[in-house]
């Protein structure tokens, strides 16, 4: 048990244009959600937090109005790139648990490719 | 973002080497984690440490909970092939968010 997925596992798009990554508990409900982000050769920096049916808490230097983040239901959370730029261009991963204190459970990741 | 400090960055070692690795914060954690990350996919629990002083083994892989909750380490006993891939230690707070160590990336000769 504790399948977590994503979707799409890998997204090309032009510079300016909006991306949605969808991430799925599978077996499971989650009612806390999370997005993080790495880039090449460095490790996982989380961007934000989504519980169901709230707000999202963003860390410190993550643009809430360019990184959009809904978690309308306990199985599913997106993350919705805005205007995306070359630099956004990175590896996204989410990861799902039960409640917020229990174990998380890792996606398999979205590679995003801005050009 | 915090990272928490890991060490060695890489390591390269002959097939049924043992390894070690370890992890250092300068933040008390409640909670420590390893996982292990395959390229292009996510992480994967690895091992769970929930208490000061805690020894955990998981198959080939013993990890230990540190006394001052400010330092982990993980142990791979005869190492193998498919160990190839990088090690996160990750900790936990009260809150619920994880802050990750810096990696370490295992290559295993045959």
């Amino acid at each position: 048990g504790a399948v977590v997925s994503q979707h799409p596992s890998w997204v090309i798009c032009k510079s300016g244009t909006s991306v949605k990554i969808e991430c799925r508990s599978l077996d499971f409900q989650a009612t806390t959600m999370f997005w993080y982000r790495q880039f090449p050769k460095q490790s996982l920096m989380l961007m934000a937090t989504s519980n169901e049916g709230s707000k999202a808490t963003y860390e410190q230097g993550v643009e809430k109005d360019k990184f959009l983040i809904n978690h309308a239901s306990l199985t599913l959370s997106t993350l919705t790139v805005t205007s995306a730029h070359p630099e956004d261009s990175s590896f996204y991963i989410c990861s799902a648990s039960r409640t917020a204190q229990e174990t998380q459970y890792f996606g398999p990741g979205t590679r995003l490719l801005v050009l | 973002g915090q990272q928490l400090n890991q060490s060695p960055q890489s390591m390269f070692i002959q097939e049924g080497e043992d390894v070690s690795m370890n992890c250092t914060s300068s933040s008390i954690f409640n909670t420590w984690l390893w996982y292990k990350q395959d390229p292009g996919e996510g992480p994967v629990l690895l091992i769970a440490l929930y208490k000061a002083g805690e020894l955990t083994s998981n198959g080939r892989l013993t990890a230990q909970f540190g006394i001052t909750r400010k330092d982990s380490f993980l142990n791979i006993s005869a190492s193998i092939p498919s160990d190839v891939g990088i090690y996160f230690c990750a900790g936990q707070g009260t809150a619920s968010k994880l802050t990750f160590g810096t990696g370490t990336r295992l290559q295993v000769t045959l």
